[in-house]
């Protein structure tokens, strides 16, 4: 089953404690990126990747970081988590290719709380 | 400007009733448009792709105006289950080549009995 799969799916962490939001997607996709979506703000694209080894700024990229070393997998890392990174976190991927060009398939989300 | 404006609502429509959303974009180089529906703490899902022509899928229709640099979305028969936050994506292509998919902050929409 094609899917995007996004670990934890809830997170409660203490402020400077660095974590680690997992991605990984089985559909080839040369694009992924990571979102987060806060009431009244809607989605804002953090960083996003057009490829291995290839990343870029979103448009809230201050306090994340991001590494692409597989196809497969965009993990996104807060270095030292602070309470306004408190939000829903969505993973995505589409490819640049074909039909499904730029449809972009989602993670299920996830729920992180910063104390 | 943001790159990519909605109406957030709320639209509360009486179930059977026709409803339309619009979308504007601010990028005149933008050429792929999408409608996706997000339900409450869901991940959203693609509802639409929207093409030059326009396009319609069941009670779906997706209009493009490139000249106005908007896109509209037209819901007819509306049922309760189509009740959710419906967001509209452009892509945007930089200076520098690179292609970055923009979301709206989505437009609410209850079908109410």
């Amino acid at each position: 089953e094609a899917q995007v799969t996004q670990n934890p799916r809830y997170l409660i962490t203490v402020t400077g404690k660095k974590l680690t939001v997992t991605c990984s997607q089985n559909m080839n996709h040369e694009y992924m990126s990571w979102y987060r979506q806060d009431p009244g703000l809607g989605l804002r694209q953090i960083y996003y990747s057009m490829n291995v080894e290839v990343t870029d700024k979103g448009d809230v990229p201050e306090g994340y970081k991001v590494s692409r070393k597989e196809k497969r997998n965009f993990p996104l890392i807060l270095e030292s988590p602070s309470p306004n990174q408190t939000s829903l976190y969505f993973c995505a991927s589409s490819t640049w290719r074909g039909l499904a060009k730029n449809i972009q398939y989602f993670g299920a989300g996830t729920r992180l709380s910063v104390l | 400007r943001k790159e990519v404006e909605q109406d957030p609502g709320p639209f509360n429509v009486p179930e059977g009733a026709t409803v339309a959303f619009n979308c504007t974009y601010s990028n005149s180089a933008s050429q792929s448009f999408f409608w996706y529906r997000q339900d409450c703490r869901k991940e959203p899902k693609l509802l639409m792709s929207v093409y030059s022509s326009g396009n319609e899928d069941g009670r779906f229709t997706a209009q493009l105006n490139r000249a106005s640099q908007y896109i509209s979305l037209l819901i007819r028969d509306s049922k309760l289950s189509d009740s959710a936050t419906y967001l509209c994506v452009v892509n945007i292509r930089s200076n520098f080549g690179n292609e970055k998919l923009t979301f709206g902050t989505g437009t609410r929409l209850t079908i109410i009995p």
